[in-house]
């Protein structure tokens, strides 16, 4: 089974600034990976998602995540935040064509600030 | 959007009572998924399902029991809620025309005094 990492439990951060939320994963089989996005007492919204192809995945608010498979890491960006991108931000992988069995990180909270 | 919908949306209830949580979706999609949500957990699978009648256990399947006879509607049922059931619990479902993604419910926050 994957286990996902998600080291920082919460980012704080200027509005304006850029940040950069870490996943990183535990196996080097095929994978498919995710970021889901959940704000205040809502459900998780896809953000955006590594099937195959270019490394570099963009989501149409501005951020982007690289898979990069020699680090086993799929890590979030954002070049210059705002405080509505403020929430809970989850790393999801899957194995192979395994989609039933989604493993998700422990979430990292990003708090945007004025 | 998937369309889908939980109820209820939020409960309390006391130890050892019956609760049954609803899950439904209006798309038609096969593959339906029950989890649970707690602080430094992320996102843990309880139980999923793969059509009519056709459920799976997942990470966390231990007090929970499912049931699907119609393809809109995903039950999770807790026999006789314990404290530590206490969650946020989302349904998902597959999306299998939208390179598999899994979609969420809006949850359903579930107190267990």
């Amino acid at each position: 089974a994957q286990s996902v990492t998600q080291l920082d439990s919460q980012v704080p951060v200027f509005e304006e600034a850029p940040v950069e939320l870490r996943c990183n994963y535990s196996s080097s089989v095929s994978v498919y990976l995710f970021w889901y996005v959940q704000y205040p007492n809502q459900g998780l919204q896809l953000l955006l998602k590594y099937l195959s192809g270019s490394t570099l995945v963009e989501s149409i608010n501005g951020f982007e995540a690289e898979f990069n498979k020699s680090q086993t890491s799929f890590h979030l960006r954002k070049p210059s935040v705002h405080i509505s991108d403020t929430a809970e931000n989850f790393c999801a992988v899957s194995e192979g064509y395994n989609f039933n069995k989604f493993y998700f990180g422990s979430g990292t909270k990003l708090n945007v600030k004025p | 959007d998937a369309g889908i919908t939980q109820s209820p949306r939020h409960k309390v209830t006391e130890t050892g009572t019956p609760v049954t949580l609803r899950c439904h979706q209006t798309e038609n999609h096969r593959y339906m998924y029950w989890y649970r949500q707690d602080p430094g957990h992320g996102l843990r699978l309880i139980h999923y399902s793969y059509g009519v009648k056709d459920t799976d256990k997942g990470e966390v399947s231990d007090g929970y029991s499912v049931s699907r006879s119609k393809t809109e509607d995903f039950l999770l049922t807790l026999e006789s809620a314990t404290s530590s059931q206490t969650s946020v619990y989302f349904c998902a479902i597959r999306a299998e025309g939208r390179a598999d993604t899994q979609y969420f419910g809006p949850g359903t926050r579930l107190t267990v005094l």
